[in-house]
Order: structure tokens, then C-alpha cells, then sequence
């Protein structure tokens, strides 16, 4: 079946720019993450839905960012006037939430460059 | 805040064994888990701990120690397609977001 697909792969925008990033998760999978990468870092997250909980926007670095998931499936990460320290690769994971090891399914990434 | 530490690069030769350590903070931890990244991929699931032990999965085998608030991945019989990174992630509640390690790099030598 199907992976975790995120769009566009590669975004290069400008300094003060709106960029939206789309996650499409595994049919199925209620649990959905977003994650970002810098270059040789590790993983920071971001924000977790759950079903029809509250997200969890604990990891948000800023009220320039904000994500949405619409009919509990595909989601999109919005960063508002966007500034150079926000180039990175934007990871979405998703997981069955049944499942026994807490496996998160990442797609691909996007990789956001801002001039 | 919450933090993990691992070490940042290994060097093993092809067919040996490599241990990766892990140690996390206590609070509220639920459960140890190990991912793979090549350069330029996803990360992907290689095991999960939530209890004391050893988890194994094929030539790789996970440990976690709660009292000590540690874990390692152990990967046998080393294979040039290994050479990745390695990251250990910690949840922190049921189901929830994980925390990264900042990865170990390991690089596989013929």
C-alpha cells in the first residue's frame, strides 16, 4: 500500500514569504506528526493530532506556524512570513495508534529553503 | 527539559558488532525507540522497548534499562548498507510525540 506522501519535496521561497507543506498519512492511521530536520540534527517535533483530540502544538516554535488536519486524513503545515532560521526538512509521520510499538511511518520530507 | 543523549559518531568494520548508547531523562517516560536515516531518506522504525530487556529483531537488538534510564541498539554481523544514522527517540506519554536524540552517524568499513 501507499506510504506517507508530503508536498512539495523541494520549496524555496523568500524571506517573509507564506509556505504551506501538505502531509498525506497512511489510509487509516489516526495519529498524525510533524517533525522538522536541520541539517545533522536530530528531529524536532512539532505538532501530534490525534483523532478528534486537541493537537498537541507543544513543539510549535512560534505563532508563525500553525497546522491543520481536515476529515481526520490529510494535513497541512503553514509558517507565516517566513525567515532564513526556518530552512530545514519538514518531516510528516503518521501511526496506527493500536499499534504495540508506538511505529511512526514518515514520509519523505519537504525540504524548505528560505533565501 | 527533556534530553537524550547518544554519541554522535561510530566507526566499525564490516562484520563486526556495534553497540549505540542512549540515555534519557526520567520523567514521564513511556517507552525507548530506534530509528534509521540514510542520507537524503526518511527515518524508519528498527524497535521499540517499553520494558526492561532485550528486544531482538534479526541482526539488530535493542536493550533498555528503566532504572537507569538507558538503552542501546546493538547491530551484529555489520553490513556496508548500515552506515547511517542512527537515533534514539524517547515517548514521553502513551501514543504521543517523540523526543530525538541527536543521531550517531556510523560508518561501516570494508
Amino acid at each position: 500500500g501507499a506510504g506517507v506522501s508530503q508536498s512539495p519535496s523541494n520549496k524555496v521561497t523568500e524571506k517573509g514569504k507564506d509556505v504551506e507543506l501538505r502531509c498525506d498519512p497512511i489510509s487509516g492511521h489516526t495519529a498524525l506528526y510533524w517533525y522538522r530536520q536541520s541539517l545533522g540534527q536530530g528531529l524536532e517535533f512539532l505538532i501530534y493530532f490525534q483523532g478528534n483530540s486537541a493537537p498537541d502544538k507543544s513543539g510549535l516554535p512560534s505563532d508563525r506556524f500553525s497546522a491543520e488536519r481536515t476529515g481526520g486524513s490529510v494535513s497541512t503545515l503553514t509558517i507565516q512570513r517566513t525567515q532564513q532560521e526556518d530552512s530545514a526538512v519538514y518531516l510528516c509521520a503518521s501511526r496506527v495508534t493500536s499499534g504495540r510499538y508506538n511505529e511512526q511511518f514518515f514520509g519523505p520530507g519537504t525540504r524548505l529553503t528560505v533565501l | 527539559g527533556q534530553s537524550l543523549e547518544q554519541p554522535s559518531e561510530v566507526t566499525a568494520v564490516e562484520g563486526a558488532i556495534v553497540q549505540i548508547n542512549c540515555t534519557y531523562q526520567t520523567s514521564g517516560f513511556y517507552g525507548l525507540s530506534w530509528y534509521q536515516q540514510h542520507d537524503g531518506g526518511a527515518p524508519t522504525f528498527l524497535s521499540y522497548n517499553a520494558l526492561d530487556g532485550l528486544e531482538e529483531t534479526g541482526r539488530f537488538s535493542s536493550f533498555l534499562s528503566r532504572s537507569d534510564s538507558y538503552g542501546y541498539l546493538l547491530l551484529q554481523e555489520l553490513q556496508m548498507k548500515d552506515s547511517a544514522s542512527y537515533f534514539c527517540a524517547v515517548t514521553y506519554n502513551q501514543g504521543g510525540k517523540l523526543i530525538f536524540g541527536q543521531g550517531t552517524e556510523l560508518s561501516v568499513k570494508p
